[in-house]
């Protein structure tokens, strides 16, 4: 059972324009949210995060809306550039019962490609 | 800085071999690591949580004696995939945790481990 979905597993965009990924998540226990971009054969770099309590967090080109109600977050970047082209994961954070530790579920990934 | 790295960046074993990664946070102190696995244009999926000087919390479906974690240090973890078979074949990544933090995690290069 995934608890977060990236519907999306491809999506490209112009050079310039901006670009739009969506991630959605079905448990309303998650407190915070964060991006990664990632390149094959490479660990994840991270991007930005938001926690529960806000619905938006800028930096820079990307900024991430938070809809707790629809239980959905986006990745917005603008101006898109050929550099971004990645492969991005969305994760959500949640605090393991046992061990009381806080860990990440990562969504399935949407591949980026920017067109020059 | 937060740098996490890991040792070997690849590695091919035989069947019914075992291998040791290992997992450094190199300018800061873990105390709690993680590891992951992913398949081809799947996700990360975690594996096991550890805190430093405590045994490791696997997810569910995760043979743990299979998959060996020791945490013996603040900077060191290690991952031993034991009598490995090529459906152990997957890129593994592992993460890092600095001391009074909640939420962040510090990625590492990850390994590729490849079963013949």
């Amino acid at each position: 059972d995934q608890q977060v979905k990236q519907n999306s597993p491809s999506l490209s965009v112009q050079e310039g324009r901006i670009s739009i990924l969506n991630c959605d998540y079905t448990n309303s226990m998650f407190d915070y949210f964060l991006w990664y971009k990632k390149y094959p054969a490479e660990g994840p770099t991270f991007l930005i995060s938001i926690s529960s309590i806000k619905d938006k967090n800028e930096d820079g080109r990307f900024t991430v809306f938070l809809n707790k109600s629809a239980k959905h977050l986006s990745l917005h970047i603008v101006p898109s550039q050929p550099g971004d082209s990645a492969v991005y994961f969305c994760a959500a954070s949640e605090r393991d019962r046992y061990s009381g530790t806080y860990k990440y579920i990562f969504g399935t990934g949407t591949r980026l490609k920017v067109l020059a | 800085g937060a740098v996490v790295s890991q040792h070997p960046s690849r590695v091919i074993c035989k069947s019914g071999t075992s291998v040791k990664i290992e997992c450094r946070s190199l300018d800061f102190q873990a105390t709690t690591m993680f590891w992951y696995r992913q398949f081809p244009k799947q996700s990360l999926m975690l594996m096991a949580t550890s805190n430093e000087g405590s045994k490791a919390t696997y997810e569910q479906g995760v043979e743990k004696d299979k998959f060996l974690i020791n945490h013996a240090s603040l900077t060191l973890s290690t991952l031993t995939v034991t009598s490995a078979h090529p459906e152990d074949s997957s890129f593994y990544i592992c993460s890092a945790r600095r001391r009074n933090e909640v939420y962040e995690q510090y990625f590492g290069p990850g390994t590729r481990l490849t079963v013949t």
